[in-house]
């Protein structure tokens, strides 16, 4: 049962474009969605989260939009930066105990 | 360094035999999860701790797996008699909830992880 979907495996941008990575989600029972960045052979790393009462939240470069209806959150980063190269998981929380993770979407920011 | 730190970052083992991680929180948090993670893939939920007393374990926590936080501190992850499918990074994460309803938790932070290989 896969709660939390990220499709594109990969997204290939430009520096200074903006980068958007899509998830889906199924469990309507999740309090907080997190966005997490993850660099090859470390854990991964917070970047921003939402709560499901809300329908945008923003912070510098980076805004994750949250369409309950449609279960489904987007992660804005503009301008993507080179350095914004890295895997990027979606997860959903329940009750603020565990997260559900979506696969991933690696991101590459050519520049 | 005060964030979370997993030992070992790497442990190769033969299959059959038994292996220990051990996570050490960020010192004031009273949340302690444990995820493992295979390529390709998210990581996914195996069990977690408030204080010393685990609160939740997935049904991917076989009969195999034990973990333990016995002083609400740090906690230790084993596995016995692993297997080649055991092969995977296993994450360990903290984080701070302030209340028993978990009212304003802090997000969880995570470390480096433990790569397992089973040969």
């Amino acid at each position: 049962d896969q709660q939390v979907k990220q499709n594109s495996p990969s997204l290939s941008v430009q520096e200074g474009r903006i980068s958007i990575l899509n998830c889906d989600y199924t469990n309507s029972m999740f309090d907080y969605f997190l966005w997490y960045k993850k660099y090859p052979a470390e854990g991964p790393t917070f970047l921003i989260s939402i709560s499901s009462i809300k329908d945008k939240n923003e912070d510098g470069r980076f805004t994750v939009f949250l369409n309950k209806s449609a279960k489904h959150l987007s992660l804005h980063i503009v301008p993507s930066q080179p350095g914004d190269s890295a895997v990027y998981f979606c997860a959903g929380e329940t009750s603020g105990s565990r997260l559900t993770f979506g696969e991933g979407t690696q991101l590459t920011v050519n520049p | 360094d005060t964030g979370v730190s997993q030992n070992p970052r790497h442990k190769i083992t033969k299959r059959g035999q038994n292996v220990t991680f051990r996570c050490d929180p960020i010192s004031e948090h009273n949340r302690l999860y444990w995820y493992r993670q295979t390529l390709g893939q998210g990581p996914e939920f195996l069990t977690y701790f408030q204080n010393e007393a685990q609160l939740e374990k997935s049904r991917l926590l076989s009969d195999r797996f034990s973990a333990e936080r016995p002083k609400g501190s740090f906690s230790t992850l084993e596995i016995q008699r692993t297997e080649q499918g055991d092969s995977a990074m296993y994450l360990c994460a903290s984080s701070l909830a302030f209340n028993p309803s978990n009212i304003m938790n802090t997000e969880a932070f995570f470390g480096q992880g433990t790569r397992l290989t089973v040969v």
